[in-house]
């Protein structure tokens, strides 16, 4: 089975500091990671994506994200957030190479930047 | 607009109506995917097609729920017998071939069951 796991609900930042969104997972097998937003009242969108190679992948708007294998981590960064960047922010998962459909997503993390 | 569409955004029904939710995906996607999202929680995955073919379902699609995507093209998820707990969000996805390509989501239809 696999799961993912963002332990913060909620994350505050003031405007022009860095964030970071956490996001753990838990599959039998090689993962892609991705990262997804959903602004209020419109449907998710891509942000950013780890298939191979390289550990840290940038993505849209300025977000970046780290892939650490030891540590099962995928997460969420970006080094200035701007007021726009709040949202609910939601990480997921597949297994690579299993032909299967599924993504298992997270419960997701409201980021909330304050002027 | 060439994203994916999902009609209706809104359908209020009462409990043991039968509810029929259509999805247009991206023209040149061969995959189709349908999630449901309740409030406070991530999307949950229900089935997926590649083209025409159902290919995974989930535990969570009861007897009740059926989705189709005849020719490859739009897809339908309907559910029968209607119970409060179905209240939620439908998401529809599609993307291209292949497990490392991002999905690309709908604006969903909230389903409301009194």
């Amino acid at each position: 089975a696999q799961s993912v796991a963002q332990p913060e609900d909620q994350v505050n930042v003031a405007e022009g500091n860095p964030l970071t969104v956490k996001c753990t997972y838990s599959v039998s097998g090689n993962p892609y990671l991705f990262w997804y937003v959903q602004y209020p009242n419109r449907g998710l969108q891509f942000l950013l994506k780890y298939i191979t190679g390289d550990n840290l992948v940038k993505g849209s708007y300025g977000f970046e994200a780290e892939f650490n294998k030891s540590q099962t981590s995928f997460h969420l960064k970006k080094p200035s957030a701007l007021v726009s960047d709040s949202a609910l922010y939601f990480c997921a998962v597949r297994v690579l190479n299993t032909n299967a459909g599924k993504s298992t997503f997270g419960d997701g993390t409201t980021l909330t930047v304050k002027p | 607009d060439t994203g994916v569409s999902q009609d209706p955004r809104h359908k209020i029904t009462k409990r043991g109506q039968n509810v029929t939710f259509r999805c247009d995906p991206i023209s040149e996607h061969n995959r189709l995917y349908w999630y449901r999202q309740t409030l406070g929680q991530g999307p949950e995955f229900l089935t997926y097609f590649q083209n025409e073919a159902q290919l995974e379902k989930s535990r969570l699609l009861s007897d009740r729920f059926s989705a189709e995507r005849p020719k490859g093209s739009f897809s339908t998820l309907e559910i029968q017998r209607t119970e409060q707990g179905d209240s939620a969000m439908y998401l529809c996805a599609s993307s291209l071939d292949r497990d490392y390509n991002e999905q690309f989501f709908g604006p969903g239809t909230r389903l409301t069951v009194l």
